[in-house]
């Protein structure tokens, strides 16, 4: 089974600055996909950005992108300019591309973010 | 609007009794599951639904049951045989393929009395 790791439990930022939240994954697939859902108090997970492993450019979503390293199996979520809505936790997850495997995704146990005022 | 519910928002469930959670979407999507959120261990698949009368077990459905009688409905049974259940639950539904994105309903928090 796939595993997905996100190895900072917890990272602080000041508002207004840049943060990197790191992920990590393993596979022996070459086509899936890979996410950033972000989970504020409210606990209503949400897409932050999606990223298709045959694609080399990095996807970006305003003051979110990502920095997709294959070869690395490594998939980091930069915030610019970070506000105090970005408080929450961000959960990273993979998903292979392959229907008859269920379309089933794969969570890292999260990197929880505090916006510094 | 578009989008998933979940009811009931909170749940109190008694010992040796099984409770139902509610899972309802009008997107339109072919897919729904169900995972069990616990803190420090991100999200959990108990199961999921690809078409309507046909689901499959995820990692962790022991003491769970699930039907998709209608496509738009998906809900979770959490038996007695489950012995720790308080957890939050969080249902989301996808178009079943290979572009699928998950989108994820507000979530219901179970608690034991």
């Amino acid at each position: 089974a796939q595993t997905v790791t996100q190895s900072q439990p917890e990272m602080s930022v000041q508002e207004a600055e840049t943060v990197t939240l790191s992920c990590t994954y393993d596979t022996s697939e070459s086509d899936y996909y890979l996410f950033w859902y972000k989970q504020p108090p409210s606990r209503q997970m949400i897409l932050v950005i999606r990223q298709e492993a045959y694609k080399q450019q990095n996807a970006t979503e305003n003051r979110f992108s990502v920095n997709f390293q294959k070869a690395a199996k490594s998939f980091s979520l930069k915030i610019s300019d970070s506000q105090l809505g970005d408080a929450a936790m961000y959960f990273c997850a993979y998903r292979t591309r392959s229907y008859f495997t269920g379309n089933q995704f794969y969570f890292g146990t999260g990197t929880s973010l505090t916006v510094i005022p | 609007d578009g989008g998933i519910t979940q009811s009931p928002k909170y749940l109190f469930r008694k010992e040796g009794q099984n409770v139902t959670l509610s899972c309802e979407q009008n997107l339109n999507h072919d897919a729904m599951y169900w995972y069990r959120q616990d803190p420090g261990q991100g999200l959990r698949l108990i199961y999921y639904s690809q078409i309507v009368n046909d689901f499959q077990k995820g990692d962790i459905a022991e003491g769970y049951s699930v039907s998709r009688e209608k496509k738009e409905s998906f809900p979770l049974t959490v038996t007695s045989a489950q012995k720790n259940p308080t957890a939050f639950y969080l249902c989301a539904s996808g178009i079943a393929g290979a572009k699928e994105t998950q989108y994820f309903g507000p979530g219901t928090r179970l608690l034991v009395l």
